[in-house]
């Protein structure tokens, strides 16, 4: 069964430290992947995708995220933490190659401390 | 701006009311989708609409209902909430290939008592 998995429910990190978020994916299909953001009362805004092309993807904000098929992963990162940052990140692909529906993860909240 | 726009951003109801909660979209999209988020569930999606008049179950249709008689519009229908309906909704859309994602709306938290 495809499924999106996030290593982890919580995150902390201080202001000016590197945020790594972690995201497995399993699919019989070559997957596009996406990750999303959720600032406190606000919809979900995209951050980047990957679909099929380079495997390092810059998003918006600084993130970056880098697939890698050997390890099923699409892990999100960002050099340095802002407190603008704080959110939950959601990690979501296609179900079935097709975007009819995506498959999310149970998100991830992140906590930028000063 | 490019958007989808939900209404009412909150709402607090008794089971059993019928309620409706507004979805439309400003990009000619044809695809549009409802979700519902849960804590430690991230988001599953209800029903989903290819086209005007064309509609189709989600994961979680249960409990509600959908009509596509617009393109922009894709409203979702509690015909009977109950206490289990109480969650965050968000609309979505996306655009004919999928490959850019999709735009979601600022979501409507709803409680039922």
């Amino acid at each position: 069964a495809q499924s999106v998995t996030q290593l982890d429910s919580h995150v902390s990190v201080s202001e000016g430290t590197p945020v790594l978020l972690r995201c497995n994916y399993s699919s019989s299909y070559s997957p596009s992947l996406f990750w999303y953001v959720q600032h406190p009362n606000k919809g979900l805004q995209l951050l980047l995708k990957y679909t099929s092309a380079a495997t390092l993807v810059k998003g918006i904000n600084g993130f970056e995220a880098e697939f890698k098929k050997s390890e099923t992963s699409f892990h999100l990162t960002k050099p340095s933490a802002h407190m603008s940052d704080a959110a939950e990140y959601f990690c979501a692909h296609p179900f079935s190659g097709g975007y009819n529906k995506l498959i999310f993860g149970a998100g991830t909240r992140l906590a930028v401390h000063p | 701006e490019a958007q989808v726009t939900q209404n009412p951003r909150y709402l607090i109801t008794v089971t059993g009311k019928k309620l409706t909660v507004t979805c439309s979209q400003n990009m000619n999209h044809e695809y549009m989708s409802w979700y519902r988020q849960d804590p430690g569930l991230g988001l599953r999606q209800i029903y989903y609409s290819m086209n005007v008049e064309v509609t189709d179950k989600g994961d979680v249709p249960e409990g509600y209902k959908v009509s596509r008689k617009e393109k922009r519009n894709f409203p979702l229908i509690l015909e009977s909430p109950s206490p289990n309906q109480t969650s965050l909704y968000f609309c979505a859309s996306r655009g004919r290939t999928g490959r850019d994602g999709y735009t979601f709306g600022s979501g409507t938290r709803l409680t039922v008592v």
